[in-house]
């Protein structure tokens, strides 16, 4: 079964850079078609799309973050990453990493998620 | 920018059958999925690819595509079937390969 689980700090201030580990358990992300990404949910409101990473070794980015996203791999370590560079308090939000096996655009396996708060 | 479009909230009583909708212009190429959220819980993939129940899902989640709109529909609800239910897709163009609708909130009678 794969299991995925994220880590990294819980606080940071306005204008740091936010850094995600997501290690996956259970798999090689080497293996099978992955589509890898990272999903944020701000408290009270809704799921949306960070970014993703594709087992082609392409990566996508939101429109709305593109700017101030950078998402990468470590197959080596069954890990993948996310920075997000200028956070603001409407950064603060469960970060959750999810990821397909099959090469479709979607996530059938997530992590527990993460609370990152900014303050200012 | 891509949009999918829910109602708010949806109610059923038990044992009744809540359908819940997600309309978008790319939905006629492109396939969606349907994710449950629990209280306080990551999301659960209920529904891939319009219509296919994943492992473990039960029977009573079912998912139908026609034209721009996406359908859940429970069969039967049961009161652990309280939820938010999201739907999620991409837009034609590629700027966007995931997409979310802004979630559906079930509320059991």
């Amino acid at each position: 079964q794969l299991q995925l689980q994220e880590s990294g700090p819980g606080l940071l201030k306005s204008s740091e850079t936010l850094s995600l580990t997501c290690s996956v358990s259970g798999d090689s992300i080497r293996n099978n078609y992955y589509f890898c990404g990272w999903i944020r949910q701000p408290p009270g409101k809704g799921l949306e799309w960070v970014g993703s990473y594709s087992y082609t070794g392409s990566t996508f980015y939101s429109p709305s973050l593109e700017s101030r996203v950078i998402i990468s791999v470590d197959t080596s370590k069954n890990q993948f990453f996310l920075k997000l560079s200028s956070v603001t308090a409407a950064d603060t939000a469960v970060y959750y990493c999810a990821t397909s096996r099959n090469g479709y655009k979607h996530f059938d396996y997530w992590g527990q998620g993460t609370l990152v708060n900014i303050s200012s | 920018s891509y949009e999918l479009t829910q109602p708010p909230s949806v109610s059923v009583s038990p044992g009744q059958t809540a359908r819940i909708t997600c309309s978008g212009k790319a939905l006629p190429k492109q396939y969606g999925y349907w994710y449950q959220q629990k209280a306080g819980q990551a999301p659960v993939l209920v529904i891939s690819q319009n219509s296919e129940r994943p492992s473990g899902i039960p029977e009573r989640f079912s998912g139908s595509s026609s034209g721009t709109t996406l359908t859940l529909t429970i069969s039967g609800v049961q009161a652990e079937d309280e939820a938010d239910y999201y739907c999620q897709s991409s837009d034609d163009y590629g700027s966007a390969p995931v997409v979310f609708g802004r979630g559906t909130k079930l509320t059991v009678l």
